[in-house]
């Protein structure tokens, strides 16, 4: 079946303009998570979505930082006046139900550089 | 303040040896582990997984140690396989929680 879908692959902006993410999870998935990896770090938790729940928005690490999951499937990571810092590869991952004990399917994730 | 520590950037290892990757954690209530391995322009894949109440986990050519004394655990790769060239990621949690702590990642260069 398909896996989780991201676009775009690659997204070059200029500082201080707003970009959005996308993210497709696997169907049924009801656990998404954003995650970014900057240059020669780990992967850096941002967000997390479980069905109708509040999202857990524990690692967005700026109020310029906000996400979205519509009907409990498609979400958006947004990033209003981009700074160069916001430069990373934007993961988004789904698991079939929550808790640690079932393994994340990742996308291939979207690059941004932010020039 | 990084949870999970992967002190190795990288690995080379010679075709048919074991691969042997390291992977520390500071917080002691972690009671799940897994490893992720990731090919350039994609996403990471889950490979192998343990909990706390085991100190090993086998599967395949792949075996996860967790020596929850010393907060240590390490992936064993045996015979390592040139297609096993990729950058490989310790992560933890709280079973029961939903957020998991990633390592920076080995890249592993496996010779033929």
């Amino acid at each position: 079946g398909a896996g989780v879908s991201q676009s775009p692959s690659n997204k070059v902006t200029e500082k201080g303009k707003d970009v959005e993410l996308r993210c497709d999870p696997i169907s049924g998935h009801t656990a998404l998570y954003w995650y970014r990896q900057s240059l020669g770090q780990g992967l850096e938790f941002l967000i997390y979505f479980q069905g109708n729940s509040a999202p857990d928005k524990s690692g967005l690490p700026s109020d310029r930082f906000s996400a979205e999951r519509t009907g409990g499937s498609v979400s958006t990571l947004t990033i209003q006046r981009t700074q160069q810092e916001d430069s990373a590869v934007y993961l988004c991952a789904s698991s079939p139900r929550p808790g640690a004990g079932s393994p994340l399917h990742f996308g291939n994730g979207t690059r941004l550089t932010v020039t | 303040d990084q949870q999970v520590k992967q002190n190795s950037p990288s690995l080379s290892v010679q075709e048919g040896r074991i691969s042997i990757l390291n992977c520390d954690y500071t917080n002691s209530m972690f009671d799940y582990f897994l490893w992720y391995k990731k090919y350039p322009a994609e996403g990471p894949t889950f490979l192998i997984s343990i909990s706390s109440i085991k100190d090993k986990n086998e599967d395949g050519r792949f075996t996860v140690f967790l020596n929850k004394s010393a907060k240590h655990l390490s992936l064993h790769i045996v015979p390592s396989q040139p297609g096993d060239s990729a950058v490989y990621f310790c992560a933890a949690s709280l079973y029961n929680f939903n957020k998991f702590y990633f390592g920076s990642g080995t890249k592993l260069n496996v010779k033929p």
